[in-house]
């Protein structure tokens, strides 16, 4: 079974330029979440859907973050204007469900760093 | 507020055995995971615990006591690979996954 792929792998930007992050997920998983990381630190959830609803967004920055999932599957991640707080690693995962004991897979992430 | 303790770093020689604690506050608690993170990876999926007690995975053992909202991952025969970042994570009453900061394993020969 193929994991979830995120693209792109690295990306460098200036500060206020646009940015977006692409994630696809493991086939048949119909959650799916973003979360960023910084080093040293563990993973902080930006949002999750359920399908293609977005069922917790409270911990994204609405006023320049934004995610969208259509169709249930692929997912993007968007920042507009990124600032320099924004570097971190951004995380893709999916899971069969929502009950607690659903563990996540994780894609391989998108290294930003804003300049 | 939740919150998830774990050591920052540990130390353990190749070959031995080590404990890795976790304790946590959360509201609610419906089971914790143990995830391994490599350097530059993604985390990948260790165990699960809901119930007291100890679950054994191959050389990988995690515990869990609700009561003391404690838990341990046991590594046994460390491997230079197992040189990892640990981090424990609680799902809340939301079903919301709290991560901890995870604890950097250094293995040395």
């Amino acid at each position: 079974e193929a994991g979830v792929v995120q693209s792109p792998r690295y990306k460098i930007i200036e500060k206020k330029q646009p940015v977006a992050f692409w994630c696809n997920p493991i086939s048949g998983h119909n959650t799916l979440y973003w979360y960023l990381q910084n080093l040293g630190q563990g993973p902080e959830l930006l949002i999750r859907y359920e399908n293609e609803e977005a069922v917790d967004d409270s911990q994204l920055p609405k006023d320049r973050f934004s995610a969208e999932r259509l169709k249930g599957v692929d997912s993007t991640l968007k920042i507009q204007p990124a600032e320099l707080g924004d570097s971190a690693v951004y995380l893709c995962a999916s899971s069969r469900g929502t009950g607690p004991s659903y563990e996540q897979y994780f894609g391989p992430g998108t290294r930003l760093t804003v300049t | 507020g939740q919150n998830i303790d774990q050591p920052t770093e540990m130390t353990a020689t190749e070959g031995a055995i080590v404990q890795i604690n976790c304790t946590y506050q959360t509201s609610g608690f419906n089971g914790l995971f143990w995830y391994q993170q490599h350097a530059g990876e993604a985390p990948t999926f260790l165990s699960y615990n809901v119930l007291d007690g100890l679950e054994e995975k191959g050389r990988f053992s995690s515990f869990l006591s609700r009561s003391k909202g404690y838990s341990y991952l046991l590594l046994k025969e460390l491997q230079m690979k197992d040189s990892a970042s640990y981090l424990c994570a609680v799902v809340d009453s939301n079903y919301q996954l709290i991560w901890g900061a995870g604890t950097k394993l250094i293995i040395k020969p």
